[in-house]
């Protein structure tokens, strides 16, 4: 069984441009979660997502950042115009729907860098 | 809100020395408790969990019990070694909708010397 996939690894864009990452969950996974890591802090929650539905977004900025769980295919962060300040690690987190112990899983994250 | 509160890094330890990180949480509900680790460069991988008060999650020789009446969560391991060395993530997490977002202190970052 595959780990939860992220691409890119690495993605680097000029301010303005816009950043798509994408995120594979775990195959049986139906929640999928989206944190950023800004360099030396800790993770900060994002969204957290079912299939075709936004179950808590109350981490996204509200402007310029976007998130979708589709039916097929993978999740995606989408980050319009982006600016210095998007420049973090973003990691994409699985788990299965089975209470209070289930454990999210961890990609290796899609590091991000504007220029 | 949920928060965590985890001790400041770095932590500088000899091999064979005696870990404790400590973590306290303010929750307003009865969380589940865990520790992640993040080796350079890499996702966070679960080291152990408790879901209730009283528990005691255990993984690879570190140890954590679930404290309700001080709410903490503190990590301890009795003989860490250099492959030991990274950053050690407290968090917490509500149940919502079989799921729920994690809560996360800040890290502790541990540097084990030969």
């Amino acid at each position: 069984n595959a780990g939860v996939m992220q691409n890119p690894r690495h993605l680097v864009r000029r301010r303005g441009q816009e950043a798509r990452l994408r995120c594979s969950p775990m195959k049986g996974h139906s929640h999928v979660y989206w944190y950023r890591q800004l360099p030396e802090e800790g993770l900060k929650f994002m969204v957290y997502l079912q299939k075709e539905n936004i179950i808590d977004e109350s981490g996204m900025p509200k402007e310029r950042f976007s998130a979708e769980f589709p039916k097929e295919g993978p999740s995606i962060l989408r980050i319009q115009q982006v600016v210095r300040g998007d420049s973090a690690a973003y990691f994409c987190a699985s788990s299965p729907p089975s209470g209070r112990g289930n454990e999210q899983f961890f990609g290796p994250g899609t590091r991000l860098t504007v220029l | 809100g949920d928060s965590v509160t985890q001790m400041e890094g770095p932590v500088t330890l000899s091999e064979e020395a005696f870990l404790t990180i400590n973590c306290t949480y303010t929750a307003t509900g009865y969380p589940s408790l865990f520790w992640y680790v993040q080796y350079p460069g890499e996702g966070l991988q679960l080291l152990l969990k408790a879901t209730k008060a009283d528990d005691k999650g255990s993984n690879k020789g570190f140890e954590a019990t679930y404290r309700k009446e001080t709410t903490s969560f503190h990590l301890e391991k009795g003989s860490v070694q250099v492959s030991d060395s990274a950053v050690y993530f407290c968090a917490l997490r509500e149940l919502v909708n079989q799921g729920g977002k994690l809560i996360f202190g800040q890290g502790t970052e541990l540097s084990v010397k030969p």
